[in-house]
């Protein structure tokens, strides 16, 4: 079974500091992998995805992520936060041509201005 | 836009009542989904559907059935209510893309509490 790790459960930066938030998946085969974010009071939506191709992804806002195969690892990166980034992060796993997707704990992110 | 809307924001109901959560979606998706959301244990999912009428356990399904007799319309029930099934309720649709290469677009949550 597929299974997916945050391992930062709370992170609380600075606005203008750099983030780097870690996901591990556990399944071997092909995966297709995401990253969610949650704003206050908001519907999860989609911050970027990988499929094939270019390991490193480039979503909205400023987000990107590198899927590592050898290290089973999709960590969500930004340069630079804002404190408009204060939202809860989820990286997701669907694999095998499966159509579940498995989601991880989430990580909240508090940007303080 | 894709469209996913759950009936209600907010739900209060006592323990032991049959309770019936509803989620629509408008972009004509053949799978949906129903995830609970509690702290530190992020989205687990309850319950999916690839077609009209077809269903498939997720990883969590004790305590719940689903209903899907119209494409856009996909409906988790709760037999008999009981406090551990007080969560934020979630529902999401995606279209069966290539390989697999879909996105999945969630409703806004219902947050039930079971009294």
């Amino acid at each position: 079974a597929q299974s997916v790790s945050q391992h930062n459960h709370h992170v609380i930066l600075s606005e203008a500091a750099s983030l780097e938030l870690g996901c591990n998946y556990s399944y071997g085969g092909t995966v297709n992998l995401f990253w969610y974010v949650q704003y206050p009071g908001q519907h999860l939506q989609l911050l970027l995805k990988y499929f094939s191709g270019d390991p490193l992804v480039k979503g909205i806002k400023g987000f990107e992520a590198e899927f590592i195969k050898s290290k089973f690892s999709f960590n969500l990166r930004k340069p630079s936060v804002q404190w408009s980034d204060t939202a809860e992060y989820f990286c997701a796993v669907n694999s095998g041509g499966y159509q579940k997707v498995t989601f991880g704990t989430g990580t909240k992110l508090q940007v303080i201005p | 836009d894709v469209k996913v809307t759950q009936s209600s924001r907010y739900l209060v109901k006592r323990t032991g009542e049959k309770v019936f959560l509803e989620c629509v979606q408008d972009m004509d998706h053949e799978n949906m989904f129903w995830y609970r959301q509690d702290p530190g244990l992020g989205l687990r999912l309850i319950y999916f559907s690839y077609d009209v009428k077809m269903k498939e356990k997720g990883d969590i399904p004790e305590g719940y059935s689903v209903s899907r007799e119209k494409k856009e319309r996909f409906s988790l029930i709760l037999e008999s209510a009981s406090t551990n099934q007080t969560s934020m309720y979630l529902c999401a649709s995606s279209p069966v893309g290539t390989h697999m290469n879909t996105e999945a677009f969630f409703g806004q949550g219902t947050r039930l509490t079971v009294v």
